[in-house]
């Protein structure tokens, strides 16, 4: 089965750039999204195909993929951003997700 | 705006079966492919299966084969997820989420609201 790696956890500065890493096997000839999820609420896309950000989405959210490594980028972070984030991709027409990583802005 | 509201929480005993709704809006029911994932307590997300409202054809999960059933009304454009022989470990949070790709395996946007499915003796 198609494994993607996430880091537990991230923990950021107010302002300052969260960076979260999703690692699989030749990730970048994969389409890659992300998804936002805060507790007690249901998960939240904020980029999909690699980059692409969906219409309410801050621009501070970027999305990049390439060889076996996808990340997903908040710049400025903000306390609002405190959340669980999964990476997700297809293999053999199966969704597969990152076990997630919890980002805590303090 | 694009919205999907499930149906409410259940509880079963095990080896029962449970079935969620799912009924969209904003958007044209046959349009899109119905995803289902479900998310068990404290843990990640886990993608189950889908279903072409247009067709009524699905897609599932090799985990779930066998005992998942997904089908559609098309008139009332509601789209369900039937789960048989539950166990304890199939006590989760159920979601629906419209695939905003193409051919069911594009992007889930937007997600309904869940619904906790508890399996409990």
């Amino acid at each position: 089965s198609y494994d993607l790696a996430q880091p537990p956890s991230v923990s950021v500065s107010p302002g300052q750039t969260a960076s979260i890493t999703c690692s699989g096997n030749e990730l970048g000839s994969r389409y890659v999204s992300w998804y936002q999820q805060k507790p007690g609420q249901s998960p939240v896309l904020v980029i999909y195909r690699d980059n692409k950000r969906p219409s309410g989405v801050p621009e501070r959210f970027s999305g990049s993929n390439s060889g076996n490594t996808a990340a997903l980028t908040i710049s400025g972070t903000q306390t609002m951003d405190e959340a669980d984030y999964y990476c997700q991709a297809w293999d053999r027409r199966t969704a597969v997700f990152g076990s997630g990583t919890k980002v805590t802005v303090l | 705006q694009v919205q999907l509201v499930q149906s409410g929480a259940e509880v079963r005993k095990p080896g029962a079966s449970v079935k969620v709704s799912c009924q969209p809006s904003g958007y044209s029911f046959s349009a899109n492919y119905m995803q289902w994932l479900r998310q068990a307590p404290g843990q990640g997300l886990e993608w189950i299966g889908w279903i072409n409202p247009n067709s009524g054809g699905t897609h599932y999960s090799q985990k779930f084969r066998g005992r998942v059933t997904m089908t559609r009304d098309t008139a009332t454009s509601t789209a369900y997820m039937e789960l048989s022989r539950l166990q304890s470990n199939d006590t989760a949070v159920y979601f629906c989420a419209r695939d905003a790709g193409f051919g069911g395996e594009g992007w889930f946007d937007p997600w309904g609201q869940g619904t906790l499915v508890t399996v409990s003796s």
